[in-house]
């Protein structure tokens, strides 16, 4: 299996701009996680997903924040519009089910002029 | 909800000297408890886990404790190699929270050839 894969693998927009960032969980995981990670806030978990739907997304910081799951193999992030307070590494990870580590992709670092 | 607090924040050992991470939780419940390493630029990688029905677990250098009564779990890494040298991050679930993890903020060892 190739992984969690995340892109792009890096983003540089300017403020204002919609972003959208994608993730293809591994096969088989139930699980997609969203995490934002910076230096001052560490890893934030922005929202997860069992099945395809949405569970928990009380980290989404706000509404220019947006998560789907349209099938078990695709996921995407969009900020909309994005500011630069945004910038950091986001990470997509899935697990295949409860209590069970997960597997990160590489990130998406996004940087916000 | 859950809150993990790890300690210390950064850790300098000497090559060959064993390394200590400690972490405490709130929430009782909880009966998952992962580590995961990122390297500089990469992704956290799960390194080790242990669930609420054992107390020690071990993996050649690394070994993780588990005290549920006091609610703190602890990473201990011997003989350490420059290799070691990353940030180490533990997190805690439960499993009725579908697998949702919370992580500590993270220590930064530096293991000194």
């Amino acid at each position: 299996d190739a992984g969690v894969i995340q892109s792009p693998r890096h983003e540089v927009t300017e403020m204002g701009q919609e972003v959208t960032l994608r993730c293809k969980p591994i096969s088989g995981h139930d699980y997609l996680f969203w995490y934002r990670q910076t230096m001052m806030r560490g890893l934030e978990l922005l929202i997860y997903f069992n099945n395809n739907v949405p569970i928990d997304d009380s980290g989404m910081p706000e509404d220019r924040f947006s998560a789907k799951m349209p099938n078990a193999s695709f996921s995407t992030l969009k900020i909309q519009p994005s500011e630069p307070r945004d910038s950091a590494v986001y990470f997509c990870a899935s697990s295949p089910g409860q209590s069970y580590g997960y597997t990160f992709g590489s990130g998406t670092r996004l940087t916000v002029v | 909800g859950e809150n993990v607090e790890q300690h210390p924040s950064t850790l300098s050992v000497q090559e060959g000297d064993s390394a200590v991470i400690k972490c405490t939780y709130s929430d009782s419940a909880s009966n998952y408890f992962p580590w995961y390493k990122q390297e500089l630029g990469k992704r956290p990688q799960l390194i080790i886990d242990i669930r609420s029905n054992v107390g020690e677990k071990k993996d050649q250098r690394i070994a993780v404790t588990l005290n549920k009564t006091a609610k703190h779990f602890s990473l201990h890494i011997t003989e350490t190699q420059p290799e070691d040298s990353a940030v180490y991050f533990c997190a805690a679930s439960m499993g009725t929270a579908g697998n949702k993890l919370t992580f500590g903020g993270g220590t930064r060892v530096l293991v000194k050839p």
